[in-house]
């Protein structure tokens, strides 16, 4: 059974950045295309950036060029969601989010607080 | 990139009534299509993909049709427990788009 399991909730301060993990089960990173999306209170989905599987890198939405960067630990399987420069904006539980022809799998969400 | 029009953006319907929400592609993306529900405080659950397939587990009073730019997903029988918030999702290239959601509540 395919699992992704998200690191804990986070408080951060304007200004710093935060690194979210994700880790599976059930399959390799190297099995799947990781992508996140993030989700703030009251709002809609907002697709942050993944692996695009046809060129071998990862994209990232133009609102968060610059800002995020998302990574992958295949020792562990265990990939990584790294956002800088925090606002109050980027309050939003954080998910990730794996495809696979088998299926399509998320984890369980994180969320990230944003206050001075 | 391609935009995805989601409508209704909310609605409101009785217990056995049939729910359609509409999902607009600003390009052609083939049948690559996801549908989602979104339960208060939990992850998306993926309840249709390739336009019309239902995930395995689901109930059949979902469905889903469509193709190229114009989707349709259905509830053919409304119960108390599909009171969520559905999302369509292309996937026929990156960046991923999700429409903007249609909640639906019972009258």
């Amino acid at each position: 059974q395919v699992q992704l399991v998200q690191s804990g909730a986070e408080v951060k301060k304007p200004g710093a950045s935060v690194k979210v993990s994700c880790k599976v089960s059930g399959y390799t990173l190297t099995e799947l295309s990781m992508h996140w999306v993030r989700q703030a209170p009251g709002k809609g989905l907002e697709w942050m950036g993944g692996f695009d599987p046809e060129d071998g890198e990862t994209i990232y939405a133009q609102k968060f060029q610059g800002r995020v960067t998302m990574t992958e630990d295949t020792s562990t399987d265990t990939a990584y969601m790294e956002l800088s420069s925090l606002r109050s904006e980027d309050t939003a539980v954080y998910y990730c989010a794996a495809e696979h022809t088998e299926g399509n799998y998320w984890g369980q969400g994180t969320l990230v607080t944003v206050s001075s | 990139d391609i935009q995805m029009t989601q409508s209704p953006s909310s609605l409101s319907a009785s217990v056995g009534d049939r729910v359609t929400i509409t999902c607009q592609a600003s390009q052609d993306i083939s049948n690559y299509l996801n549908w989602y529900q979104q339960k208060p405080g939990k992850a998306p659950k993926l309840l249709i993909y390739d336009a019309s397939n239902l995930e395995t587990g689901v109930p059949s009073r979902f469905s889903g049709s469509g193709s190229g730019t114009d989707f349709t997903f259905t509830i053919s029988s409304l119960q108390p427990e599909d009171i969520a918030t559905y999302y369509c999702q292309q996937y026929d290239n990156l960046p991923r788009a999700f429409g903007g959601g249609t909640k639906v509540e019972i009258k």
